[in-house]
């Protein structure tokens, strides 16, 4: 199975803040990762397809990079509703799909 | 508008077997560029993929559930199915179906809302 790694595991930050979370596969994956937003109750909502496309109606604070490896989620300024855990899953070793243990993004 | 909607026991008793159903509105499960999929996410824990379905009806599972879960189709419902056999506590989980389009990318668009489902006699 190809491994996903997340750091940090949690995040404190404020209102306007940006924020970077980084996501580290186990194996060489392209640009097959996708990230997801989980508020509390909720499910999971994508985000980022492809490493670095925006879903469809997803603001434009939210961005992705990265490929190979090595991949990162950025927000750019914080917002008030962007508290929430962001987890990483890869799209490559289809379809055995493996997610991050997720980053919890609290208020500080 | 495409909905997806889990249903299916709350409370499964030990060494039985779970089984849920997913409904799908707004759009057929017969369309060639979507997999159905069963996620699930145990309290306070991360993500599992547990199997999907393919339109063709042909199915995959997670290694590690493989040998205990069944996914199904009934399209003449618009429904999907999981069953998962011999469950104990470490089945106590929130289960998710969810719509995965496979295009130049794979991911999953569209969740249900999820429904709890505990194991305890």
């Amino acid at each position: 199975d190809i491994q996903m790694t997340q750091s940090p595991s949690s995040l404190s930050a404020s209102v306007g803040d940006r924020v970077t979370i980084t996501c580290r596969a186990s194996q060489t994956i392209s640009s097959y990762l996708n990230w997801y937003q989980q508020k509390p109750g909720k499910a999971p909502k994508l985000l980022i397809y492809g490493a670095s496309h925006l879903q469809s109606g997803v603001p434009s604070r939210f961005s992705g990079s990265g490929s190979g490896t090595d991949f990162t989620l950025t927000i750019s300024s914080l917002q008030p509703e962007d508290f929430a855990t962001y987890y990483c899953q890869q799209g490559y070793s289809t379809p055995l799909y493996t997610f991050g243990q997720g980053t919890e993004l609290e208020i500080k | 508008q495409v909905q997806l909607q889990e249903s299916g026991p709350g409370l499964v008793k030990p060494s039985q077997t779970l089984s849920l159903t997913c409904t799908v509105s707004g759009g057929s499960i017969r369309s060639g560029i979507y997999h159905w999929n069963w996620i699930r996410q145990p309290a306070g824990k991360g993500l599992e993929w547990i199997g999907c379905i393919y339109s063709s009806g042909s199915t995959n599972y997670n290694p590690s559930l493989k040998s205990r879960v069944t996914i199904s189709a009934d399209t003449s419902k618009n429904q999907f199915s999981l069953e998962l056999s011999s469950v104990t506590a470490a089945d106590t989980a929130v289960y998710y179906c969810a719509r995965e389009f496979q295009g130049a990318d794979w991911y999953f668009d569209l969740w249900g809302r999820g429904t709890l489902v505990t194991v305890s006699s």
